[in-house]
């Protein structure tokens, strides 16, 4: 079945330590791929997406995520997170073919400790 | 204008009110969508509208009844709604209905039913 995991339902890292989300996708081929960011009760923001062409996608906020077509990844990145980065981060996928609407992954949940 | 502004963003309802939700963007956008959030769960799809004219929805109750007057503008008209219809609902926009430059999401209204 066609699907976007997201296997890390929480993780918790310091301030300043890296940061990697990971994300997996399912699909017979390679969908559009996003990350966003949302804050409590607010709406989603894109941080970044990968069409084609280079695998290393830099996004805002000094985000970056790697395209592995071997692996069916695209892990989210940050070298040095800071608190403002607690919130809950979606990987997302625009499957190729007739239903072209985007979906999302089951969330991971970022906390960030002083 | 790079934003979807939604309306209003707090609304408590009973269950035999009727009240609509209206979501704005500006950016020529063709595409605009609804979703329904709860609370520590990932958007779900609920209508799609494409160059204002329905083209997806997804199983939804007749209680929520969408409408595109115009290509800047969505509403959802809400009727008879139940306590477990209380959600965060989402605007979203893209540049088509092939979503490849990813979706641009409103902030949000909270919507409380009692």
């Amino acid at each position: 079945a066609q699907s976007v995991t997201q296997p890390d339902i929480h993780i918790t890292v310091s301030e300043g330590a890296s940061l990697e989300l990971r994300c997996n996708y399912s699909y017979g081929a390679t969908p559009y791929l996003f990350w966003y960011v949302q804050s409590p009760g607010q709406g989603l923001q894109l941080l970044l997406k990968y069409f084609s062409g280079d695998t290393l996608v830099q996004g805002i906020k000094g985000f970056e995520a790697e395209f592995k077509r071997s692996q069916s990844s695209f892990n989210l990145r940050k070298p040095s997170v800071h608190w403002s980065d607690a919130a809950e981060y979606f990987c997302a996928v625009v499957p190729s073919g007739s239903a072209r609407q985007l979906t999302f992954g089951s969330g991971t949940q970022l906390t960030v400790l002083p | 204008d790079t934003e979807v502004t939604q309306t209003p963003k707090h609304l408590v309802m009973g269950m035999t009110n009727k009240k609509s939700l209206k979501c704005e963007q500006h950016m020529g956008h063709r595409a605009m969508y609804w979703y329904k959030q709860k609370a520590k769960k990932p958007p779900e799809l609920m209508f799609v509208y494409s160059y204002e004219k329905l083209s997806i929805n997804e199983s939804v109750p007749s209680r929520f009844s969408p409408e595109c007057p115009n290509s800047s503008l969505l509403n959802l008209h809400l009727h008879a709604l139940q306590p477990e219809d209380s959600a965060l609902y989402l605007c979203a926009s893209s540049q088509d209905s092939q979503g490849a430059y990813g979706y641009t999401f409103g902030s949000g209204t909270r919507l409380t039913v009692v």
